[in-house]
């Protein structure tokens, strides 16, 4: 079984700055890593997935994230936020193989300060 | 493409009544997965369907829940005899599994069940 971790629930920032979403989780087999925002009154929209490869992978609106299987941790980060950027943000794991069900963090409700 | 859609988009019912929720599929997808949302969670996996064949059910997923999907398109989520705990946005998402290596669930824009 997979579980996800997103220890911060709300995160403001201020319009410009950078942001780190942190997202841990823990498997017993080996998974894919998944990002996806969720705006208001909207449905899941993926930002990135990690599947295999560089450790390092780039998705939309300038979010980034990279993979570290020693700390079994996937952040998210943007150097510079944007108002639009306002949105709960999910972080998502699936197994190899096997089930495909995606497993979600809690979420982090992103909230940007002009 | 025209992206997952979902009907009703909200839905008010009264605790003991039965209620259907519709999801249409992106048209070539063959899998299609059912998640349910409540306040302040992530979406919680309840079931999905290759094709036509329901593979895999969560515990969550009571005996007042079923789920459809005839001809491997569009599904319907029946719950029976509502309870106030079943209020919750239920999502649908749908992909073409591992073919292509894309892996990616693309999601409607969810169902929002009220039980009063």
């Amino acid at each position: 079984a997979q579980s996800v971790t997103q220890l911060d629930s709300q995160v403001p920032v201020f319009e410009e700055a950078p942001v780190e979403l942190r997202c841990n989780y823990s498997s017993s087999v080996s998974v894919y890593l998944f990002w996806y925002v969720q705006y208001p009154n909207q449905g899941l929209q993926l930002l990135l997935k990690y599947l295999s490869g560089s450790t390092l992978v780039k998705g939309i609106n300038g979010f980034e994230a990279e993979f570290n299987k020693s700390q079994t941790s996937f952040h998210l980060r943007k150097p510079s936020v944007h108002i639009s950027d306002t949105a709960e943000y999910f972080c998502a794991v699936r197994a190899y193989f096997g089930n495909e069900k995606l497993t979600f963090g809690t979420g982090t409700r992103l909230t940007i300060i002009p | 493409d025209t992206g997952v859609s979902q009907n009703p988009r909200h839905k008010i019912t009264k605790r003991g009544q039965n209620v259907t929720f519709r999801c249409d599929p992106i048209s070539e997808h063959n899998r299609l997965y059912w998640y349910r949302q409540t306040l302040g969670q992530g979406p919680e996996f309840l079931t999905y369907f290759q094709n036509e064949a329901q593979l895999e059910k969560s515990r969550l997923l009571s005996d007042r829940f079923s789920a459809e999907r005839p001809k491997g398109s569009f599904s319907t989520l029946e719950i029976q005899r509502t309870e106030q705990g079943d209020s919750a946005m239920y999502l649908c998402a749908s992909s073409l599994g591992d073919i292509g290596h894309s892996y990616e669930q693309y999601f409607g824009p969810g169902t929002r069940l009220t039980v009063t």
